[in-house]
């Protein structure tokens, strides 16, 4: 099945100490979402790719990087993760064009 | 700035009968609207869209209601199930926002027994 997948599901970093989170699709989707969720939130948007042309929301903190290898894989790096920065990471897809985003199961970080 | 929001944090509901969950939205431009269900621990599932050129979208057991008049969406899930417990998010997309979404701040969903 087509499927959007993040891998780990959960992982635990120490405060400061760099971390990377992994997604990958079988979409064959041109847009790439990395969206930050805190507990009883709705999804924050950090940043999203369309192709290889990377989109940073405004109010993103510097210390939230992304890289996209390639259409099926997107990375989001977190340079020294704060306390402030536990939470569900969660990608999603989309094909450009259409509004549907589908979304994967999340990653969820904590820092101690 | 604009934003897409819901009227209540938590909607009790009798295993059988009707749900029914609000979203209120301020964009006047928005043309298009997706509802989510979010179980605990997991992603953001799709439910149901619908486009600003519909009033009506019925999916299986879902029912979403446009209303642009008063900027007003809603979803209807038929005969509530205990699976159907979840956070429930509505979000909305302008054409100027591209392909970005804006999210309500969602609607927690408990089926009782």
């Amino acid at each position: 099945d087509a499927m959007v997948i993040q891998n780990p599901r959960y992982q635990v970093t120490q405060f400061g100490k760099p971390v990377t989170l992994s997604c990958s699709q079988t979409l064959n989707h041109n847009v790439m979402y990395w969206y930050q969720q805190k507990s009883s939130q709705a999804p924050k948007l950090l940043f999203h790719y369309y192709d290889k042309d990377f989109n940073n929301e405004a109010d993103t903190p510097d210390n939230f990087q992304s890289r996209r290898p390639n259409t099926s894989f997107c990375f989001l790096d977190i340079r020294s993760p704060g306390l402030g920065d536990a939470a569900m990471y969660l990608c999603a897809t989309s094909r450009w064009g259409t509004d549907t985003q589908y979304f994967g199961p999340g990653t969820r970080l904590t820092v101690l | 700035g604009e934003s897409v929001g819901l009227h209540l944090p938590t909607l009790s509901v009798q295993e059988g009968d009707n749900s029914i969950i609000n979203c209120a939205y301020s964009n006047s431009a928005s043309d298009y609207f997706i509802w989510y269900k979010q179980e605990s621990g997991k992603g953001p599932q799709f439910i149901i869209d619908i486009r600003s050129n519909m009033d009506k979208r019925q999916g299986q057991r879902v029912t979403v209601l446009l209303n642009k008049t008063v900027k007003h969406l809603s979803l209807q899930i038929a005969a509530t199930q205990p699976g159907d417990s979840a956070v429930y998010f509505c979000a909305e997309k302008s054409g100027a926002a591209g392909n970005k979404l804006t999210f309500g701040g969602g609607t927690r969903v408990l089926v009782k027994p």
